[in-house]
């Protein structure tokens, strides 16, 4: 168990729509990643958060949109869903922005 | 763009035997290196990192090994067992200020009794 909570651990949703997932990072971690892992594009860099601001983003869609609250929790936002969308999304989080990186047990999301 | 590229894509090892997996990179900026092994329906778990002013690092029956003029690192576990049947990814990090990792596509390891 790496400290990293990720809900929901499945979502199956509409294309079209609007999902929310959620990262609790280990405690003391200032630095939330989030990671999409698919069959035909391997583990992909989304977005990163250092203590509620953005620190750097990968190849993250307009349609998707990330925060990192006070309390360090960290929320990722998809909207729009399209069939590609679906993929296991994952939170890792650091003690500083450049430390190992240690991950959640992921997000599945199934787009209909 | 594949920052990093590993291989084989799948390794089928005896018990006991040794497993070696391989990566290649090309930005010289790149300045630690972490292996990650994966189960099925779990996230990827930190296993063993180098930064590339060492050439090996070994901790317990997994060791790396560092080429940096060759720009390659390698994963060797030895002594495989049926247990270390998982995926492996190897993965880089960019030396300026950014911290999100590349990773290798991965390589599904399967240790036969």
């Amino acid at each position: 168990d790496s400290g990293v909570t990720q809900t929901p651990k499945h979502l199956i949703t509409a294309t079209g729509q609007r999902v929310t997932l959620r990262c609790s990072p280990r405690s003391g971690d200032l630095s939330v990643y989030w990671y999409q892992q698919s069959l035909d594009q391997g583990l992909q860099f989304l977005i990163q958060y250092y203590n509620g601001e953005e620190r750097a983003k990968g190849n993250i869609l307009e349609r998707f949109s990330a925060q990192q609250f006070p309390d360090l929790h960290s929320e990722l936002n998809l909207s729009s869903l399209e069939l590609g969308d679906s993929a296991l999304y994952f939170c890792a989080s650091s003690a500083l922005s450049g430390n190992e990186q240690f991950f959640g047990p992921g997000t599945r999301l199934t787009v209909l | 763009q594949q920052q990093v590229k590993q291989s084989p894509q799948s390794l089928i090892v005896q018990k006991g035997g040794i497993s070696i997996i391989n990566c290649a990179y090309e930005n010289t900026a790149f300045d630690y290196f972490p292996w990650y092994q994966q189960f099925p329906g779990k996230g990827p778990a930190l296993l063993i990192a180098i930064r590339p002013d060492v050439s090996e690092k070994k901790e317990g029956r997994f060791t790396i090994s560092f080429n940096k003029s060759a720009k390659q690192f390698s994963l060797h576990i030895m002594d495989s067992q049926p247990g270390d049947s998982a995926t492996y990814f190897c993965a880089t990090r960019s030396g300026a200020g950014a911290n999100n990792l590349f990773f290798g596509t991965g390589t599904r390891l399967t240790v036969i009794p």
